[in-house]
């Protein structure tokens, strides 16, 4: 049973505009949630986070919203560079982070 | 933010031997560090948790057997996949979250492991 997932598996994005990665989940009892970005044979890196008791944070052109009553969180990178091309992963976990659930990964691709 | 070291980065080895990976976490001190599998264009799959200090905890489907995990110290956990096969051939990534870090989990960098 796959708590939290990523229902689209590539996004393709001209530079400059905005990326929207999308994160369902099931468990209302998340605490945390994660992004995290992933280039090919390299472990992946922390993006952003979310506490489940804000809608939103924002880092330089990274924003995450989180909209509880659908149990949904995106992802939001404005302008996307070419750099930014990338696999992305939500994750999810609880308060006492015994395990953290993630997506099956969105890969980006942002054209020069 | 917080490093995790893992070594080596990549490893071919012949079937039927032993293969051992390192997770360090240098800066800080983790008692509990994931250990997770991912194969080719797919997800990250949980194997196990390591606890410091106490018997690993796996994921159903892990055989505990093949892939041994040791966390005998804070900074320092180990994956051993033992009598590798071809079918082991992956990319095996630790983590740990820093205590005094939040949420936030710290991933090492990998290892490609190719079993011939």
């Amino acid at each position: 049973d796959q708590q939290v997932k990523q229902n689209s598996p590539s996004l393709s994005v001209q530079e400059g505009r905005i990326s929207i990665l999308n994160c369902d989940y099931t468990n209302s009892m998340f605490d945390y949630f994660l992004w995290y970005k992933k280039y090919p044979a390299e472990g992946p890196t922390f993006l952003i986070s979310i506490s489940s008791i804000k809608d939103k944070n924002e880092d330089g052109r990274f924003t995450v919203f989180l909209n509880k009553s659908a149990k949904h969180l995106s992802l939001h990178i404005v302008p996307s560079q070419p750099g930014d091309s990338a696999v992305y992963f939500c994750a999810a976990t609880r308060y006492n982070f015994n395990k953290f659930y993630f997506g099956s990964g969105t890969k980006l691709n942002v054209k020069p | 933010g917080a490093v995790v070291s893992q070594h080596p980065s990549w490893v071919i080895c012949k079937s039927g031997t032993s293969v051992k990976i390192e997770c360090r976490s240098l800066d800080f001190q983790a008692t509990t560090m994931f250990w997770y599998r991912q194969f080719p264009k797919q997800s990250l799959m949980l194997m196990a948790t390591s606890n410091e200090g106490s018997k690993a905890t796996y994921e159903q489907g892990v055989e505990k057997d093949k892939f041994l995990i040791n966390h005998a110290s804070l900074t320092l956990s180990t994956l051993t996949v033992t009598s590798a096969h071809p079918e082991d051939s992956s990319f095996y990534i630790c983590s740990a979250r820093d205590p005094a870090g939040g949420e936030k989990l710290f991933f090492g960098s990998g290892t490609q492991l190719s079993v011939l």
